[in-house]
């Protein structure tokens, strides 16, 4: 079991729709949980940050951390075609430097 | 990208040539990494640096070294190109330890011809 999975998409959603990404992951002794975001020919930038279980909101993203689960979550309500790109979680123990990054989705968003 | 940059951006190189990509970072920050990342693979780490002169292996370091003489400086050198290096590389600096989060640099596109 590879220690995060994230499903690679595509996924293809109508403008202004909520879109829910979301990852699995192995090792629970992460604390520390990341969404990144990615246009096409950009490196990843960290759009959600959020510490151990609950709910990040910061304008129309959410993220939500269920760690009696191991699974994690990226809301974007009425999303926009500038929304298109691909999503990578990540997370980390916090106790050194490493984050463990899953594979990434790729979100169209059709206008 | 604020306070970190790659060169160069591009590069088209032969197979069994040396190459050199180079990252400049202006945050001071400790932690420097390098990433390549390939259709289906994600983001795999090269090699990471903690500190000048103090370096690591990741998982893909087979054909690659670097080398850290100042804080703001990290290089990677693919010693003999070869085509399964073509790929997009990039570097990523942190303050130190995971609960930080990386800042990513722009990437260099190689190909290996």
């Amino acid at each position: 079991q590879k220690e995060v999975e994230q499903d690679p998409g595509p996924l293809s959603v109508p403008e202004g729709a909520i879109v829910s990404l979301n990852c699995t992951y192995s090792n629970s002794a992460f604390q520390y949980f990341m969404w990144y975001r990615q246009y096409s020919r950009k490196g990843p930038e960290l759009l959600m940050y959020t510490y151990s279980s609950g709910n990040k909101e910061d304008g129309r993203f959410t993220a939500q951390v269920d760690k009696s689960s191991k699974y994690i979550s990226l809301f974007i309500r009425d999303s926009q075609p500038s929304d298109s790109a691909t999503y990578l979680c990540a997370m980390s123990e916090g106790r050194d430097d490493k984050i463990i990054f899953g594979k990434g989705t790729r979100l169209h968003i059709l206008p | 990208d604020a306070g970190i940059t790659q060169s160069p951006r591009h590069k088209v190189t032969e197979t069994g040539t040396p190459v050199t990509l180079r990252c400049h970072q202006t945050e001071n920050h400790r932690y420097m990494y390098w990433y390549r990342q390939d259709p289906g693979h994600g983001l795999r780490l090269i090699h990471y640096s903690y500190g000048v002169k103090d370096t690591d292996k990741g998982e893909v370091s087979d054909g690659y070294s670097v080398s850290r003489s100042k804080t703001e400086d990290f290089l990677l050198t693919l010693e003999s190109a070869t085509s399964s290096q073509t790929s997009v590389y990039f570097c990523a600096i942190s303050k130190g330890t995971g609960r930080y989060g990386y800042t990513f640099g722009s990437g260099t596109r190689l190909t290996v011809v």
